[in-house]
């Protein structure tokens, strides 16, 4: 149980256009998902908190008009980077966090940005 | 915000090596998660630990949490457990989880 997934799995777009990815929760809710972005050999950061049917949380330093969030049903995130730039590239990696459960989180695979 | 501090940075074992991970905090937390990234960059949960002690296999994992630090105890270690293993820690309600820099474990053969 707890598995979430993410799609695509790796991407390569021009600058300037614009990347959707999807988080989604298989077999369970999520009233919360996390959207993290890590660069090689580093941690991950917290990018902002996806709300379903509320506005996104983002956090201090990161343009909520470049990372598009959308939380429309209690098993789906989607992340929109707009107006791609080589800067944008990298490991995006969303979690989710059970509606029935304690604090914990479960993340999916990834999704490897490269603009080119 | 709250500080996660894990250590050592680098670790290089032998096979069948025992081995002991530490994370450190600043703050009472209602969160600490252990994961293990592997290299596709998979975050395989290892354990959700905010206080006491848990077993799977041959992990092991220790949170006191008055005394704000966390162990992962890794033992009869394997190549396969290779990999960069991160702590996570949340407190509050929001579950925001800040990471640590991450301990790269090496295993050889």
């Amino acid at each position: 149980g707890a598995v979430v997934s993410q799609h695509p799995s790796r991407v390569i777009c021009k600058s300037g256009t614009s990347v959707k990815i999807e988080c989604r929760s298989l077999d369970f809710q999520a009233t919360t998902m996390f959207w993290y972005r890590q660069f090689p050999k580093q941690s991950l950061m917290l990018m902002a908190t996806s709300n379903e049917g509320s506005k996104a949380t983002y956090e201090q330093g990161v343009e909520k008009d470049k990372f598009l969030i959308n939380h429309a049903s209690l098993t789906l995130s989607t992340l929109t980077v707009t107006s791609a730039h080589p800067e944008d590239s990298s490991f995006y990696i969303c979690s989710a966090r059970d509606l029935q459960g304690a604090y914990e989180q479960y993340f999916g695979p990834g999704t490897r940005l490269t603009v080119t | 915000g709250i500080q996660v501090e894990q250590s050592p940075p680098d670790l290089i074992l032998q096979e069948g090596a025992n081995s002991t991970l530490r994370c450190n905090f600043s703050d009472s937390v209602n969160n600490l998660q252990w994961f293990h990234q592997n290299p596709w960059g998979q975050l395989i949960n290892l354990f959700y630990i905010p206080s006491g002690t848990k077993q799977n296999g041959r992990l092991s994992a220790t949170t006191v949490a008055t005394e704000r630090y966390s162990l992962l105890y890794i033992s009869s270690s394997q190549t396969t457990d290779s990999g960069v293993y991160f702590c996570a820690v949340a407190t509050g309600a929001n579950s925001k989880l800040t990471f640590g820099k991450g301990i790269t474990l090496s295993v050889r053969p």
